[in-house]
Parts: structure tokens; sequence; C-alpha cells
């Protein structure tokens, strides 16, 4: 069985400061994929980053990087200098090679204040 | 490229009536999810095809609901008839392939409200 955990319901950061999103998974699969969505309050949802487990650098796309540890289980998203903008409920999702689906956490909302 | 489409983007409709929602995939996409998000219970996934073909619709509610894919572009999922537990955001995703290494790509949503 697959699961992911995201045990922060709610994250505060100031604008242009770095935060970290927490996710630890659980998989008896040696490859699987993991990957972060953005859902803003218009409701889409955004795909992020994605990080392979095979991957042996931690994926980095613009502002946003994955802290990868891969012996704890854990795919935490850094969003460096944090906008306005970035203000949104944030879901980690694993999919597996077992699986064609993808299993979501429970998400973190994020605000960004002034 | 246009991204996965899905019409309408909002539905109101009362109990009993028949819904219809729409997904266009990404061109070249052989996979398509069907998912639902409530408050509730979060993201839930409905059904899923492969090249066309129903693979798992384990997550599908109860026999109101039916989905279709008659071909690689178009796919339809049906309630009928609704209920107003059936209010929620519903969600098409296409991706390439079925691999761990695929991204499923999300459509704008269709938000659902059965009165």
């Amino acid at each position: 069985a697959q699961k992911i955990t995201q045990t922060q319901p709610g994250m505060f950061v100031q604008e242009k400061e770095a935060v970290t999103l927490d996710c630890t998974y659980d998989t008896s699969d040696q490859s699987y994929g993991l990957f972060w969505y953005k859902q803003p309050s218009s409701g889409e949802m955004i795909f992020l980053i994605y990080q392979g487990s095979y991957d042996e650098q931690n994926a980095t796309e613009g502002r946003y990087s994955l802290n990868f540890q891969k012996a704890r289980k854990s795919a935490n998203l850094v969003i460096s200098a944090s906008q306005l903008g970035d203000s949104a409920m944030y879901f980690c999702a694993m999919r597996s090679s077992g699986y064609s689906t993808l299993t979501f956490g429970k998400g973190t909302m994020l605000l960004v204040s002034p | 490229d246009a991204g996965v489409i899905q019409s309408p983007r909002h539905e109101v409709t009362e109990m009993g009536q028949e819904v219809t929602l729409r997904c266009k995939p990404i061109s070249g996409h052989d996979y398509l999810f069907w998912y639902r998000q409530t408050m509730m219970r979060g993201l839930e996934l409905l059904i899923y095809f492969n090249n066309n073909v129903p693979i798992d619709d384990s997550g599908m509610p109860e026999d109101r609901f039916s989905a279709k894919m008659p071909n690689a572009s178009f796919s339809t999922l049906k309630i009928q008839p609704s209920e107003p537990r059936d209010s929620a955001v519903y969600f098409c995703a296409s991706s390439l392939g079925g691999a761990s290494t695929d991204t499923q790509y999300f459509g704008p949503g269709t938000r659902l409200t059965v009165l």
C-alpha cells in the first residue's frame, strides 16, 4: 500500500522568506515518483516539481526545490523567496511502478504575508 | 500546447437531474483519470483509462456514476440521477504513460453543485 503524509495543515511565512513544506511517504516499491502540486484559491491543480526515486540529485524548478531524503522517505518542498502569489494549498503525491494512479496527501495550506 | 480541457467549469443542477462532465486530454497522452475533490474526503480517484479502455473503476461511488472514453480525445463522466452529496469539484487529468516518471496534468476542474 502507498501512503503520503503531510503533517502541517497550515504554514505561515513572510514575503521573501524561504519555507519548507513537509512530506513523508510509504511504499514497498523501489521505483516511484514524487510530485508536488499547487492549488490556489481559483481551484486548479498546478504541477510544480517531480523527483524520481533513482534520481541522485534533488530536483529544482525555479524557486522550487525538493529536499529528497530516500532513507527517511521524505520529499519536502522548499520554496525560496516566497511571494504573495505562493499562497495556496500544496499537495504531495506519489506514483509507483506498481500503480498508474497518484496517491495524494491531505495538503498544506500556505499563507504568505506582506 | 493546450492543457487538459474540461467543461463546464461550473454546473448547478437539481437533485434527480442527469449531469454530464466532459474532458479533452492533452494530445498524445494515453492515460486519462477522473478525480473528485471534497473537503471531507480530499482527492479521490474515481476511474482511469488507458488507450480509451477503463482500467480501474473501483473508485466510482455507485451505479449512478458512469464514465466513457469513446476516443483518444474525449471522455465523459455522467451522474444519473444526481444527489446533493455529489456536490464536489471533479478533475480530469492525463499523462503520457503509466510509469512512475509520468506526470499527471490536471484540467481546471468542474465545480458541481446539486441542490
